[in-house]
């Protein structure tokens, strides 16, 4: 079944201590992409990436990090977490002339 | 710049009511433009998309849109809502060339159901 994975699901963490949340695909896609769902915001890009060793911010990136070394994978890294990025996270991919994105099913972060 | 506006933030309607939920946007050529679902708890779900050719377009779960470029919109439409349709709605656009593949979304319509 083509798939966007997310891991993990739900995550409480304190303020400070690393975290990854990984998200991974298995269509092949070139592009992939991490959003933030907030309440009244609507999903906001934190980064995204065109292919393999290709990232670029979007628009709230500060405080993310992010690796693409390989197709099918796209972790999203928050080094020293803080409790304004307590949030809903979706992974995306995509592909094609048209870039009909594909969502994971969603990381519920809190961080307190 | 790109933007998308949904005017509605949140609609109720009766279960058999027609339904039209409102998408505007702002970008210099024609876009590629999507509808996504998120029921409670879940990820994104594509209803539909428009990418050319015939401005009205059908997508999964009886729901259909109309890109009428005059307007810059793109309203969702259903005829008749069950109650499975509660669930928010969200208006996306897309960019030709360049950055292709980002997606910049409305702020979403959340849709109620009254019996």
């Amino acid at each position: 079944e083509a798939q966007v994975t997310q891991n993990p699901r739900y995550l409480i963490t304190v303020t400070g201590k690393k975290l990854t949340v990984t998200c991974s695909q298995n269509m092949n896609h070139e592009y992939m992409s991490w959003y933030r769902q907030d309440p009244g915001l609507g999903l906001r890009q934190i980064y995204y990436s065109m292919n393999v060793e290709v990232t670029d911010k979007g628009d709230v990136p500060e405080g993310y990090k992010v690796s693409r070394k390989e197709k099918r994978n796209f972790p999203l890294i928050l080094e020293s977490p803080s409790p304004n990025q307590t949030s809903l996270y979706f992974c995306a991919s995509a592909s094609g002339v048209h870039y009909e994105q594909y969502f994971g099913p969603g990381t519920r972060l809190t961080v307190t | 710049a790109q933007s998308v506006t949904q005017p509605d933030i949140h609609i109720t309607v009766s279960e058999g009511a027609s339904l039209e939920l409102r998408c505007n946007y702002s970008y210099g050529a024609t876009p590629y433009l999507f509808w996504y679902v998120q029921s409670p708890g879940q990820g994104l779900q594509l209803l539909l998309k428009y990418f050319s050719g015939d401005t009205l377009v059908q997508g999964i779960k009886g729901f259909e849109a109309e890109f009428k470029r005059s307007q810059s919109s793109f309203n969702l439409r259903k005829p008749s809502v069950h109650w499975s349709d509660a669930a928010e709605y969200f208006c996306a656009v897309g960019a030709r060339g360049g950055s292709q593949g980002n997606l910049i979304f409305g702020k979403g319509t959340k849709l109620s159901v009254k019996p």
